[in-house]
C-alpha cells in the first residue's frame, strides 16, 4: 500500500499569512493526488486535484505543487473561513490512501 | 445538481449486518464511479470501497470478505452491505462520486455505531 503522510498535523497561523502543508508519499504517485477541505462537522470539498489543479470555485488563494512523492499546498493569504483539516489523497493505486489530515487554526 | 444523501446508519451490535444506501439525483450513478469512505470519530478519511461503471469491485484489507459495494441503477442508488460489524467499523459513512481519480461529491454522511 502507498502511505501518505502528511505535515504538520496541527499548524496555528494568523490571518494574511502564508501557509504550507507538506503530503509524502511512500512510492512515486506521478501527479495522482487530490487535496480537500474538511470543516468541522462537515463532508470534505476537493480543493485540488492532478496535484496541481485548482477545482472550480475554489479560491485563489489555494494552489498545489509537486510530482512523484513530494506534495505541497499551500494557502496564500489564510482567511477565517480556512479554519478547517486538510487531507491529501493519493489516485494512483488501490487502496486509495489518505494522508492523516492537518487542522489549520486561526491565531 | 448532483445529490448524494446517505441513509441507513445506526446503532448495531457487534456481529451484525447493516446496509447502507446512498440515493443519487443530477447524475447517473452507473455512468461514473462511487466510493464508500468512512471516518471513525476524531479520525482522518479512510476509503472503503469502489464500484466502477463495468461493475468492478475493490476494497480495503479492512472490510474485504465482509463489506459488499453494489448499486442499483433503475433506483440511481449505491450500496454498502456491511456484515460481521466490529467496534473498528464505527464511523460516518460517506458516499462519494469520482469525476476522474478525485472524489468530487460527497454525500453528508450517516453514522454507524457498533457498539453492545
Amino acid at each position: 500500500d502507498i502511505q501518505m503522510t502528511q505535515s504538520p498535523s496541527t499548524l496555528s497561523a494568523s490571518v494574511g499569512d502564508r501557509v504550507t502543508i507538506t503530503c509524502r508519499a511512500s512510492q512515486t504517485i506521478s501527479d495522482w493526488l487530490a487535496w480537500y477541505q474538511q470543516k468541522p462537522g462537515k463532508a470534505p470539498r476537493l480543493l485540488i486535484y492532478r496535484a496541481s489543479s485548482l477545482e472550480s470555485g475554489v479560491p485563489s488563494r489555494f494552489s498545489g505543487s509537486g510530482s512523484g512523492t513530494e506534495f505541497t499546498l499551500t494557502i496564500s493569504s489564510l482567511q477565517p473561513d480556512d479554519l478547517a483539516s486538510y487531507y491529501c489523497q493519493q489516485y494512483k493505486n488501490y487502496p486509495r490512501t489518505f494522508g492523516q489530515g492537518t487542522k489549520v487554526e486561526i491565531k | 445538481e448532483v445529490q448524494l444523501v446517505e441513509s441507513g446508519g445506526g446503532l448495531i451490535q457487534p456481529g451484525g449486518s447493516l446496509r447502507l444506501s446512498c440515493a443519487a439525483s443530477g447524475f447517473i450513478v452507473s455512468s461514473n464511479y462511487m466510493s464508500w469512505v468512512r471516518q471513525a470519530p476524531g479520525e482522518g478519511l479512510e476509503w472503503v470501497s469502489v464500484i466502477y461503471s463495468g461493475g468492478d469491485t475493490y476494497y480495503a484489507d479492512s472490510v474485504k470478505g465482509r463489506f459488499t459495494i453494489s448499486r442499483d441503477n433503475s433506483k440511481n442508488t449505491l450500496y454498502l452491505q456491511m456484515n460481521t460489524l466490529r467496534a473498528g467499523d464505527t464511523a460516518v459513512y460517506y458516499c462519494a462520486r469520482h469525476r476522474s481519480g478525485e472524489i468530487d461529491y460527497w454525500g453528508q454522511g450517516t453514522l454507524v455505531t457498533v457498539s453492545s
